[in-house]
C-alpha cells in the first residue's frame, strides 16, 4: 500500500458538466501521475506531476487539466464531460526509494458520463 | 510512436504447469520494465521489475529481458487458480512509463 487514496470512486455525471477528481498521497513522492484504462487500450497517461505546480502533458491530456498546489494532492479535471471520456481513471506515484520509476497505483475511479 | 506490445490472450494454462507472458517494446532507450498484475475492478499491483539483461526471480515469477531484441517475458510456476488475472508489461525511463493492454491468464483446474 503506497498510501493513495482516490475520490470519489465513483461517479455518475452528464455530459457538458466540469468533473473533478482528487488523488492524494501521504509519502511524499515527488512524481504523481493520472492515467485512465479502456477496454483494448491498456493503462494511458493523461497528465503526470513532478512537483508542485511542475506538470505535463500524457499521450491522451486532450479535454484534461490538472493541478498540484501541494505535494500530497493531484487533481485532475474534465472541464466539459463527454461520453467518450467514460473510463477508468487511476492515479499513480512513482516510488523514491525503489527507484527506477516504479509506480504504485491507486484504487481508481470509475467515472460515467451519460 | 513508442510502444509496447502484448497477446492479448486469453492464455489458458493448466494449474501447476508454467505460465509464459511475453512483451515487446519499440523504444530502445528504455531502460526499466515492470510486470503488474490486475484481478477485474482491482488496481494493478506491481509482481517485478527488471533493468539488466538477463533473468530475475522472486519465488514462482521469473522476469526476463533481452534489450538486443527489446523482449521482456514473464515466467509463472507451479502455476495457481489466484494468478489468474490480466497481467500488464510496462517499460520506460525514470519518469515516464509506456504500458502494454495487457494478456489475460486462466488457470485452468
Amino acid at each position: 500500500d503506497a498510501g493513495i487514496t482516490q475520490s470519489p470512486r465513483h461517479k455518475v455525471t452528464e455530459t457538458g458538466t466540469p468533473v473533478t477528481l482528487r488523488c492524494h498521497q501521504t509519502e511524499n513522492h515527488r512524481y504523481m501521475y493520472w492515467y485512465r484504462q479502456d477496454p483494448g487500450h491498456g493503462l494511458r497517461l493523461i497528465h503526470y506531476s513532478y512537483g508542485v505546480k511542475d506538470t505535463d502533458k500524457g499521450e491522451v491530456s486532450d479535454g484534461y487539466s490538472v493541478s498540484r498546489s501541494k505535494t500530497e494532492d493531484f487533481l485532475l479535471t474534465l472541464e466539459s464531460a463527454t461520453s467518450s471520456q467514460t473510463s477508468v481513471y487511476f492515479c499513480a506515484i512513482r516510488d523514491h526509494i525503489t527507484g527506477m520509476g516504479t509506480q504504485y497505483f491507486g484504487p481508481g475511479t470509475r467515472l460515467l458520463v451519460l | 510512436q513508442k510502444e509496447v506490445e502484448q497477446n492479448s490472450g486469453p492464455l489458458s494454462v493448466p494449474e501447476g504447469a508454467i505460465a509464459s507472458l511475453n512483451c515487446t517494446y519499440s523504444d530502445r532507450g528504455s531502460q526499466s520494465f515492470f510486470w503488474y498484475r490486475q484481478y477485474s475492478g482491482k488496481s494493478p499491483e506491481l509482481i517485478m521489475f527488471i533493468y539488466s539483461n538477463g533473468d530475475k526471480e522472486d519465488g514462482r515469477f521469473t522476469a526476463q529481458l533481452n534489450k538486443a531484441s527489446q523482449y521482456v517475458s514473464l515466467l509463472i510456476r507451479d502455476s495457481q487458480p489466484s494468478d489468474s488475472a490480466t497481467y500488464l508489461c510496462a517499460g520506460g525511463g525514470t519518469s515516464k512509463i509506456i504500458f502494454g493492454s495487457g494478456t489475460r491468464l486462466s488457470i485452468r483446474p
